[in-house]
This record gives structure tokens, sequence and C-alpha cells, in this order.
């Protein structure tokens, strides 16, 4: 059972533009989110993260917006640029059996290409 | 600063066969954890390690073990290679396990099992 979901494979923006990217979650025990991009042949790279306390969290031109109640967060890239074109990943996060033990449950990922 | 460092980069294997990947944390970084990257899927969570200690693991058999070393880089064993075991490999490190510690992931060694 997949408790993160990007149901979006793809997408493709003009740049200069908005950029939103899509994640749900089943699990309402995950308290912590963040999301990762990743370039070929390289590991993912830290984003931006959100805590479940919060609704909004802005770096630069990265904001992501979580949604408790929807069980949805979504990451906003304004304006796009070339150099964004990667694979994104939502992660989500909880402590499991209070034992100070914790993971990160991955998406499958959304590709977004910015085209010139 | 050197990032977090694996070894191999790639190996080829066949079914049965045992495979061993290397992990170099981040100099001052105390947990490593484990992730398997089937093509097409996300990241999938293996075992988390801190101060040598397995402090979670994740929905893999138990043909899969790790462990970490006193200077924390890690070693990932797995025995009775099936081809279902093909994915990337991805190891990361954090300062600590908290999930508020950022983890930097290393580049990952490719495992193909024929």
């Amino acid at each position: 059972d997949q408790q993160v979901k990007q149901n979006s494979p793809s997408l493709s923006v003009q740049e200069g533009r908005i950029s939103i990217l899509n994640c749900d979650y089943t699990n309402s025990m995950f308290d912590y989110f963040l999301w990762y991009k990743k370039y070929p042949a390289e590991g993912p790279t830290f984003l931006i993260s959100i805590s479940s306390i919060k609704d909004k969290n802005e770096d630069g031109r990265f904001t992501v917006f979580l949604n408790k109640s929807a069980k949805h967060l979504s990451l906003h890239i304004v304006p796009s640029q070339p150099g964004d074109s990667a694979v994104y990943f939502c992660a989500a996060s909880t402590e499991y059996s209070g034992a100070g033990s914790y993971q990160l449950t991955f998406g499958k990922g959304t590709k977004l290409s910015v085209i010139p | 600063d050197a990032g977090v460092t694996q070894s191999p980069t790639h190996l080829i294997k066949t079914r049965g066969q045992h495979v061993t990947l290397r992990c170099s944390p981040i100099s001052g970084h105390k947990s490593v954890s484990w992730y398997q990257q089937v093509l097409g899927q996300g990241p999938q969570f293996i075992f988390q390690y801190y101060e040598k200690e397995e402090r979670g693991r994740g929905n893999f058999p138990d043909r899969f073990s790790a462990r970490q070393f006193p200077n924390y880089s890690s070693e990932l064993n797995v025995n009775a290679l099936l081809l279902g075991d093909s994915a990337l490999y991805l190891c990361a490190s954090s300062l600590d396990y908290h999930q508020y510690n950022e983890q930097f992931f290393g580049p990952g060694t490719r495992l193909t099992v024929l």
C-alpha cells in the first residue's frame, strides 16, 4: 500500500512560469514532510520541508503548502528555471514504535521539465 | 568537504551470490540510512543506524543486513541475491537519527543481478 502518492509522473512548464508539484498521503501519523530533487547519476538532494504544525514554508523560489485535512501537499517553484529540470520526490516521516526510529517514506517522483 | 561516498559505483552479480555495499558518511555525521530505489519507484527505506546500533528497519527480508563501524561508515549486505534485488542502493547520512536532521544522500550503487 503506497502511503505517499505522486500521481503525475511528469510535468512540463515554460521557463519563468510557475511549477506546481502535488503529493498526497494516506498515513495520518506523518508529521514531517520533505521535498527532494534528483538529477540523473546523483543522489537525491534536500530541497525544502514542512512540519505538520505549519501550513506553508517558503525558501526563495520554493514554497511548500500543507493541507492536513486533505492529506495533500504541494511544491510551488516560481519562477521556474531550466536548471530546475529534475525528478522531484515527496517524502514523509513519523516516529515509529515510539523508539526514536524515523523512516522516510517516498513517493514515486515527478519528472519536471522546464522548457526555455 | 566531501559528501557521502559509496562504493562501488556499479556492480553486476548473479542470482544466489552475496554482495557488500559500502558507505562513508559526511564527517561529523553519526547516522547512516540505506534505501533501495527500483526503476520507476521512489527510494524505499531499508535500515537506519546510529552510533553503531540499528535504529530502524524497513520491510525487507532477512537476506538484507547492515552494520555501522566505529568510524560511522556502514556496510549493507545482501545474501542469496534475487533478480528483484536489481536496483540503485542509496546511502544517506545525517547528524543523528531524528527526522528534523537533513539526510544527505550519496550517488548510490547500481546493482544488477543476472
